[in-house]
């Protein structure tokens, strides 16, 4: 199955860190860009970051830039998001999405995993 | 950064209606627009990319249009699955904002 699973979620206090993880399969990974997308509760999507195939090319949303690193590994078919110095504001569900190859859209995504950044 | 705005913010529909959302771009972006539905709970689903390209396995009631700065999403014939959220996207140039949301409520 064609499918994307996110990990590692949760609690964390203000200035902590915490790493989530994208689990793909069912897919060629290391052929696609892959992105992380937020979304605060109730709120709208925010692009977070991108990443390029080989992992040697990043981009991130001024609001994370310097806080958050994407990676990924292709062998271990997985996307990462480290993130630190986190702040309450960075509360939201957090998506990995797939580059659908060509068209500069987001074709598949992953259910999504809750950080809560709370005191 | 290319600010995108949508207007509805949200509306109130019956099965069977045609509905259209607009989505404006703060400047020029080709037509590099795509649209996605979210229901409550769920991630969000590509509908359609390069401003009019129906995603695979989408409904053909589903259309996008429009190119530069102004683009409609329209859903011919409104169904009971269709009552969601949708949101537009840029991809013309980093960071690749999304719109604010329309929700689509049943009247």
């Amino acid at each position: 199955e064609v499918q994307l699973v996110e990990s590692g979620g949760g609690l964390v206090q203000p200035g902590g860190s915490l790493r989530l993880s994208c689990a793909a399969s069912g897919f060629t990974f290391s052929s696609h860009w892959m992105h992380w997308v937020r979304q605060a509760p109730g709120k709208g999507l925010v692009w977070v970051s991108r990443l390029n195939t080989d992992g040697t090319r990043t981009t991130y949303a001024d609001s994370v830039e310097g806080r958050f690193t994407i990676s990924r590994d292709n062998a271990k078919n997985t996307l990462y998001l480290q993130m630190s110095s986190l702040r309450a504001d960075d509360t939201a569900v957090y998506y990995c999405a797939r580059d659908a190859l060509e068209s500069r859209s987001f074709d598949l995504w992953g259910r999504g995993t809750l950080v809560t950044v709370s005191s | 950064d290319i600010q995108m705005t949508q207007s509805p913010s949200s509306l109130s529909a019956s099965v069977g209606d045609r509905v259209t959302i607009t989505c404006r771009a703060s400047q020029y972006i080709s037509i590099y627009v795509n649209w996605y539905q979210q229901k409550p709970g769920k991630a969000p689903n590509l509908l359609i990319y390069a401003a009019s390209s129906l995603q695979s396995g989408v409904p053909s009631r589903f259309s996008g249009g429009g190119s530069g700065t102004d683009f409609t999403l329209t859903v011919d014939s409104l169904q009971p699955d269709d009552f969601a959220a949708y949101y537009c996207q840029q991809t013309y140039s980093t960071p690749w904002t999304f719109g604010p949301g329309t929700k689509v409520e049943i009247k």
